[in-house]
């Protein structure tokens, strides 16, 4: 079964200052991996997606994630917060068997003026 | 206009109350999902209907039934609302039903059971 798990359900990080936002995930098989972020009062959207191409994965709003087989981790990744990055984010693995996504717990992103 | 967009936004209703939420999408996809996220942000799937037919039916009391006009549409319907159902419930669409597709969320619907 797949699965990801996300460590720290709460990162506080000051403005300008790099964000890093951990996900580790657990597949028997090559995974397709996502992060997704919900702003407040909001539903979730789509950051970025990994799907085998480059293991180096851009997205929208300056954040990157990189995807280590090795590690069996797709941590998320942006060099400076705004004000405007503060969200849950949420990791997630498709399911193979079924075809839905399986997210992880979320991260809370704070930051700091 | 709102690609994927549910109603009510809020839901306060009474214990063993029957009560619909309803989606439309009009991004012109193939599958719609339902999800509740629970009061701790776990976000998990409850169903999945591609091109009106249900494919994914997770562990959901059989008091929840999706129910899917057309393929624009997906509603939930809850018989005897139980306060355990309190939740936000995500309707979700993707242009396919393959397992690298981009979902997009509507904005939510907070269910609470008193």
């Amino acid at each position: 079964a797949q699965s990801v798990t996300q460590l720290g359900s709460h990162v506080s990080v000051s403005e300008g200052a790099l964000v890093l936002l951990r996900c580790n995930y657990s597949s028997s098989v090559p995974p397709y991996l996502f992060w997704y972020v919900q702003y407040p009062n909001q539903g979730l959207q789509l950051l970025l997606k990994y799907t085998s191409a480059a293991t180096l994965v851009k997205g929208i709003n300056g954040f990157e994630a990189e995807f280590k087989k090795s590690e069996t981790s797709f941590h998320l990744t942006k060099p400076s917060a705004h004000m405007s990055d503060a969200a849950e984010y949420f990791c997630a693995v498709s399911d193979r068997r079924q075809g839905n996504l399986i997210f992880g717990k979320g991260t809370k992103l704070s930051v700091k003026p | 206009d709102t690609a994927v967009s549910q109603t009510p936004k809020y839901l306060v209703t009474q214990m063993g109350n029957d009560k619909s939420i309803k989606c439309e999408q009009n991004l012109g996809h193939d599958t719609m999902y339902w999800y509740k996220q629970d009061s701790k942000k776990f976000l998990k799937i409850m169903f999945s209907y591609n091109n009106k037919e249900l494919i994914i039916n997770e562990t959901v009391p059989n008091r929840f039934s999706p129910k899917s006009p057309d393929k624009a549409h997906l509603n939930l319907h809850i018989n005897s609302l139980e306060l355990g159902d309190s939740a936000v419930y995500f309707c979700a669409s993707s242009q396919g039903f393959l397992i690298d597709e981009k979902l997009f969320f509507g904005s939510g619907t907070q269910l609470s059971v008193l």
